[in-house]
C-alpha cells in the first residue's frame, strides 16, 4: 500500500505570491491534517479534514486555508507568502478520527520564500 | 490543549535500553498518549500509543504512570538507526488536533 505522497517535495517562491501544496492520504484514510514544521517553532498544527470539511484549525492567519476532495485527497495553500513562511508542510493521514488513530505522515514540502 | 514535556537530548550507548521521559500533567481522561520519532529529512513515523495500560510493540514499549501524569519510551536495545527526535504528543477529545512539543533528540553512540 503507498504510503501519503505530498508534492511538490522542493518549492522556491518569493514574497507576496501564493503557493498549493498538495497531499494524497493512504487509501481508505479520510482524515488528513496539516503541519508546519520550522526550527523555531517545532511542529505546529494548522488544520484537519474529515469528510471534505474542516474539523480543526490552529493558530495560523487566513492567509492559510486548505480544503480536502471527495476521494480525501487534500490542498492547503498560503496567499500573499511571507519570508517567515518558508518551513516543512506536512501533511499526515488517519483511518478516521479517533484518538487511538495512528498518524501517518508524508515526507512534506520544503518551502522557501525568498 | 495539554501539552508535554521532554528533555531537549538523550545519549545511549549502541544495544543499550534507553528510556525517553514525558510529563503530561495536563492529560485528560480520554488523551491518548502517542509517540512519533522523526529521522533527518523525514516526516514523523509513528511508534507506538497507549491509554493507561503499558503497551509492547515490535518497536518499543510504552510505560504510563498510574495518574497518567508521565510516560516512558523503553526501547530496549538502541541501534544507530534509532538515532531519531522523539515526540510525545497527547490526542484529545478533538480528535483530529495533536499537539507536538519540542521532542527529544537521541544520539546513539556505537
Amino acid at each position: 500500500k503507498a504510503g501519503v505522497t505530498q508534492t511538490p517535495r522542493y518549492l522556491i517562491k518569493t514574497r507576496g505570491q501564493q503557493v498549493t501544496l498538495s497531499c494524497s492520504p493512504i487509501s481508505g484514510h479520510r482524515s488528513v491534517s496539516w503541519y508546519q514544521q520550522t526550527p523555531g517553532q517545532g511542529l505546529q498544527f494548522l488544520f484537519e479534514y474529515f469528510s471534505e470539511t474542516q474539523r480543526n484549525k490552529g493558530n495560523f492567519p487566513g492567509r492559510f486555508s486548505g480544503r480536502q476532495f471527495s476521494n480525501s485527497r487534500s490542498e492547503m495553500n498560503v496567499s500573499t507568502l511571507e519570508l517567515g513562511d518558508s518551513a516543512l508542510y506536512l501533511c499526515a493521514s488517519s483511518l478516521a478520527r479517533g484518538v487511538y488513530e495512528k498518524l501517518f505522515f508524508g515526507s512534506g514540502t520544503q518551502l522557501s520564500v525568498l | 490543549d495539554a501539552k508535554t514535556t521532554q528533555p531537549n537530548s538523550m545519549e545511549s550507548n549502541e544495544e543499550e535500553p534507553v528510556h525517553l521521559p514525558c510529563n503530561h500533567s495536563t492529560i485528560s481522561g480520554t488523551d491518548y498518549i502517542h509517540w512519533y520519532r522523526q529521522l533527518p529529512s523525514q516526516g514523523p513515523e509513528y511508534v507506538i500509543h497507549g491509554l493507561t495500560s503499558n503497551v509492547n510493540n515490535r518497536m518499543a514499549s510504552l510505560a504510563i504512570a498510574e495518574d497518567r501524569k508521565s510516560s516512558t519510551l523503553i526501547l530496549h536495545r538502541a541501534t544507530l538507526r534509532d538515532a531519531a527526535v522523539y515526540y510525545c504528543i497527547l490526542r484529545d477529545t478533538n480528535a483530529g488536533k495533536s499537539t507536538f512539543g519540542d521532542g527529544t533528540t537521541l544520539t546513539v553512540k556505537p
